[in-house]
Formats: structure tokens, sequence, C-alpha cells
């Protein structure tokens, strides 16, 4: 039972690289979420997907892109990574929201990512 | 828009004693889901317990309680006799069912003190 994957779970980044966090699922969820967790601020949506080929813009999706090309991965991409963007990255995915159907997301286990 | 407020940003108390972390929420939504989600220092997040907008039937699990309350937008969660292992950070989160969002609070850092 994997349920939700990243890679990688740590990585430094020097200002102005980029790179790709990869989420995947096991799940057969239709959605995915990636957030970002920093001190006093909680967990903040940066995008979404609802499917397969469709994604869109949460509250902080700026210096962010993602995409779905297959429904159990959900790709986070950071082109030009800023300081800004030091943070951990949590994935997660759940069913398709209906009443009375269990819909609770799960979360991978973190990204810490580190931009200097 | 949906909004998850947890005003209590840090509580500490002692073991044995209760608690309870307030969630106060906003939706346009007249179906939803409320959750709460602890992270422990390991840091990974674990779901506690999911409601929804149409039973406000309140839950006890062992130590643990939730109180909804739809006329107060509120969704708090008790513990009872806590213990040191009680001690993370507590989410609360909301997603309207229609709506694929999922929206969490900032959290309630609870510490434990033995």
């Amino acid at each position: 039972n994997a349920g939700v994957t990243q890679t990688p779970k740590f990585r430094v980044l020097k200002t102005g690289q980029s790179m790709t966090l990869l989420c995947a699922q096991d799940m057969n969820h239709e959605y995915m979420y990636w957030y970002r967790q920093d001190p006093g601020m909680g967990l903040r949506l940066i995008h979404y997907s609802v499917g397969e080929g469709t994604t869109a813009k949460g509250e902080v999706p700026d210096g962010y892109n993602v995409s779905r090309l297959k429904k159990q991965n959900f790709l986070l991409g950071l082109e030009s990574a800023a300081p800004s963007q030091t943070s951990v990255y949590f994935c997660a995915s759940r069913r398709q929201v209906r009443i009375k159907m269990n819909t609770e997301a799960f979360f991978g286990q973190g990204t810490r990512l580190t931009v200097v | 828009a949906q909004k998850v407020t947890q005003a209590q940003t840090e509580i500490s108390v002692v073991e044995k004693e209760d608690v309870t972390l307030d969630c106060v929420y906003e939706t346009r939504d007249t179906t939803y889901y409320l959750f709460w989600y602890k992270q422990p220092p390991s840091g990974e997040l674990v779901f506690l317990i999911r409601r929804n907008s149409f039973d406000e039937q309140n839950e006890i699990s062992g130590r643990y309680s939730w109180n909804f309350q739809k006329s107060t937008s509120s969704f708090n969660f008790t513990i009872t006799a806590s213990q040191v292992v009680d001690s993370a950070v507590y989410f609360c989160a909301l997603s309207g069912i229609g709506n694929e969002k999922l929206t969490f609070g900032t959290g309630t850092r609870l510490t434990i003190i033995p």
C-alpha cells in the first residue's frame, strides 16, 4: 500500500535553477493537490487537478507550473527557483467529492526544498 | 470563497488536562465536508475525522471528540485526558461538495507538558 509517494524527499537548489517534484498515487483518485507549508501559514494550495489533463490555480500559484498527463501522477515544476520558494511541499490525492462518500485527502511524506 | 480560521496559534497544557481546539469556517456551499488532520513532529499529515454538513451529530472516539455546530460555523476538537503523544500541529480543513478545493486553516500547535 504505497498511497501517495513524493520524490524527492529533500533538495537544495541554487537561485535560478529549475526542478520538478513528482507525486504518484496508486488509489485511482480523481483529485490531486500541491500545497506548500510555511511556519505560521498552514497549508496553502498551489495548484490542483480534478482529472487527467486538467489543472487549476490555487491561492499561491506564481512561480510554479504543474502537469497531469497521467491520472496517477501530478508534477510540480519550478522554472527558476527563488529563496521565497524555500518550503515543505506536500502532495495529496482524494476521490471526487460526492455526498456520503469518503473524501478525505491522503498526503505524501513531503519534500523539504531549500533555495539558496 | 471558502475560509478556515484557527485562531489559537499555540496551546500548552499539562498532561491529563482536557484541551479544545477551535475551528471556524466560512463557505457559500450549502453542503460541505469538514476535516481534522494531525501533524506530529515527524511531519506526516494524519487524517483524524470527517464530518458532513447535513449530519450534525457529534462524535466521540476514545479520548477524542468533535463538536460540529452549523449555527456558529464551528467544528471544534476536544482531547480528553491529554497525553504527551498528542503533541502535534492540528489542522482543520473544509471542502464544498461540488467544489474541488480543499482549504486548510493555519493550524494549532499543541504541546502537552509531562
